[in-house]
């Protein structure tokens, strides 16, 4: 079945260094990838997304390739900021076929410290 | 502006008793999700549903419940059978046509008094 791995956190950052975050997947077909947020306490929102083989998406000054030969989607900001300290998630969405069940990856802590 | 309500944000419960979390969607979705988070972990998937009267168990349904009577709502219901209900609970929507990302709640977190 679909799954999706990603870096295991936290991950402790000095304001403007760069972040990248690690996420490969294994999937049926060339599905669309998602990256979401989560701030502290609040539900997860859509960052970015890509939808097909070589697609950069971007958002926030984050970027995520979808490198179909590596099956990786790695989530990147050039100089991080305080504000950017969330919950990371991979995600594939759902599946053809009628499997309509999102595979989430378990999750990247982000801290950013002044 | 379109997008998923949840109530209440904090919720308590007792011993021995169930309660019930809403979740509204007006995105005209097809498809809504339950998903429990505990603290520093993922999601786990409770139910979903596909379409109207409708619903499918997710990987930890035990000692939950849900109904979709309306496309618009999906409530869950912790029932006395779960032991172990302290946790932050997402609802979200999505298209059911195509590679669509999900649209999440801001949650509900339910403890035990």
């Amino acid at each position: 079945g679909d799954s999706v791995t990603q870096m295991e956190g936290p991950v402790t950052l000095s304001e403007e260094a760069f972040l990248t975050i690690n996420c490969t997947y294994t999937a049926t077909g060339y599905p669309s990838l998602f990256w979401y947020v989560q701030y502290p306490g609040e539900g997860l929102q859509l960052l970015l997304k890509a939808t097909k083989a070589d697609d950069k998406g971007s958002n926030k000054g984050f970027e995520a390739t979808y490198r179909k030969e590596t099956t990786s989607f790695h989530l990147e900001k050039g100089s991080v900021q305080v504000s950017d300290s969330a919950v990371y998630f991979c995600a594939l969405p759902p599946g053809s076929g009628g499997y309509q069940k999102v595979t989430f990856g378990t999750g990247t802590k982000l801290q950013v410290i002044p | 502006d379109g997008g998923i309500t949840q109530s209440p944000k904090y919720l308590f419960r007792k011993e021995g008793q169930n309660v019930t979390l809403s979740c509204e969607q007006n995105l005209n979705h097809d498809a809504m999700y339950w998903y429990r988070q505990d603290p520093g972990q993922g999601l786990r998937l409770i139910y979903y549903s596909q379409i109207v009267n409708d619903f499918q168990k997710g990987d930890i349904a035990e000692g939950y419940s849900v109904s979709r009577e309306k496309k618009e709502s999906f409530p869950l219901t912790v029932t006395s059978a779960q032991k172990n209900p302290t946790a932050f609970y997402l609802c979200a929507s999505t298209r059911t046509s195509g590679n669509q990302p999900q649209h999440f709640g801001d949650g509900t977190r339910l403890s035990i008094l």
